[in-house]
Order: C-alpha cells, then structure tokens, then sequence
C-alpha cells in the first residue's frame, strides 16, 4: 500500500521560529506534492503544489521543496496565525493519499 | 466568485444511507474533477474517492467501494456522495474539493464541510 509520513507529528516553536515540516512517500512521486494548512475548526486550505509552487495569497514566508520521496515545507519566520495543522498529499495518481499531518503550536 | 456549496449537518443510525451535496458555481463545472475527502473527529484527512463531471465516471478508494456511490448533475452544477451501511466510525466531516481536469492537480477549492453523524 502507498504510504506518506509526515514528520514530526506535533512541534511547539517561538514567533519569528524558522519551522520545517517533512514528508516521504513511499515511492517517488516526482513534484506532484501538494500542503494543506488547516487551521482549528476549519476547512483545509491549498499553500503548495507542485512541490514548491506558492499558491495565489500565501505569505512568502511559506516555500516548499523537494522531488521523488522527500519533501518540505519550511516557515521562514512563524508567525501567531500559522497554529495549525500541515498535511502533505501525493496527487500523482489515485488514491490521493494525504500524509497524517503536523500539529503546528506556537511556545 | 468559485464556491462549493455542501448541504447541512445530517444524524443517521447505524446501518442507514446519507447523501451529501456539493454544488459549483463560479467556473464551469465540467472543467473540474470532484474529490470526497472526510476527517473524523480529531484526526486527519481521507481520501475518499473521485467524480468526474465531464465523464460521468467515478474512482473509488479501496476502503470505501461496495458502499459508496458518488453521481453528478450537470444541470445543476452539484455532485453528490451517498455512503451506505453507516456505522460510528462514518461520523466525520465530508468535505468535497476540485482538480483542475486538464492536469493532475491538487485541490484548490474546498467545500464548507458537512458534518454527519451516526448514531443509535
């Protein structure tokens, strides 16, 4: 069975941090990965595809990289409203998989 | 502007259907595949399965095939995903989301979510 983790699973980071998220697949998937931010009690917002392309709207603080089986996402600088949880996805091909997810707090 | 409009909160007992709504507006609609995506309480998100308005075709995740059927109506720009034999572990969220259907794509617009519960 296709497979993303996600690591770590929960992180605490102090305003002005520089965060960084991880993702694996178990088998590559070229660039076709994508972030999810989803802030508590709310719908799932798109923040990256394409591995490292920023969707319309996000702050420049967010990038991504990677290709194959290992990617990241990176907070250059944690700001108060990034409290939220992170999730990767594969969208090469079905099933969608998305990864468990990254609880995101701020110390 | 581009929305998914998912219909309200649902209760059923075990062993009942439900059928949840999405309907598109501010794009044409057969341009874009449907994705089903649910979160149960306190956990992550699962994909659930794929229709695709153009086509009328659908793919289904694994865990889910014998007991889901996802239909659309062109007409009404709405895709609808019926889930059979509920049972506690179906309470969750169900959020439908679009793929751009000309590439493999993420999903860029999200439905508000609807919550159904099941429960005796």
């Amino acid at each position: 069975d296709f497979q993303m983790t996600q690591s770590p699973s929960s992180l605490s980071a102090a305003v002005g941090d520089r965060v960084t998220i991880t993702c694996r697949a178990s088998q590559g998937i070229s660039n076709f990965l994508a972030w999810y931010q989803q802030k508590p009690g709310k719908v799932p917002k798109l923040l990256v595809y394409a591995a490292s392309t920023l969707q319309s709207g996000v702050p420049s603080r967010f990038s991504g990289s990677g290709s194959g089986t290992d990617f990241t996402l990176t907070i250059s600088s944690l700001q108060p409203e990034d409290v939220a949880t992170y999730y990767c996805q594969k969208y090469d091909s079905a099933p969608r998989t998305f990864g468990p997810g990254t609880k995101l707090e701020i110390k | 502007q581009v929305q998914l409009v998912q219909s309200g909160a649902e209760v059923r007992k075990p062993g009942a259907s439900v059928k949840v709504s999405c309907r598109s507006s501010g794009y044409t609609f057969t341009s874009y595949y449907v994705h089903w995506v649910r979160q149960a309480p306190g956990q992550g998100l699962e994909w659930m399965g794929t229709m695709y308005p153009d086509s009328g075709g659908t793919n289904y995740a694994q865990n889910f095939r014998g007991r889901v059927t996802m239909t659309s109506d062109t007409s009404t720009s709405t895709v609808y995903l019926d889930l059979s034999g509920l049972t506690s572990e179906d309470t969750a969220v169900y959020y439908c989301a679009r793929e751009y259907s000309y590439s493999d794509d993420a999903f860029d617009i999200w439905g508000q979510g609807t919550t159904v519960i099941v429960s005796s």
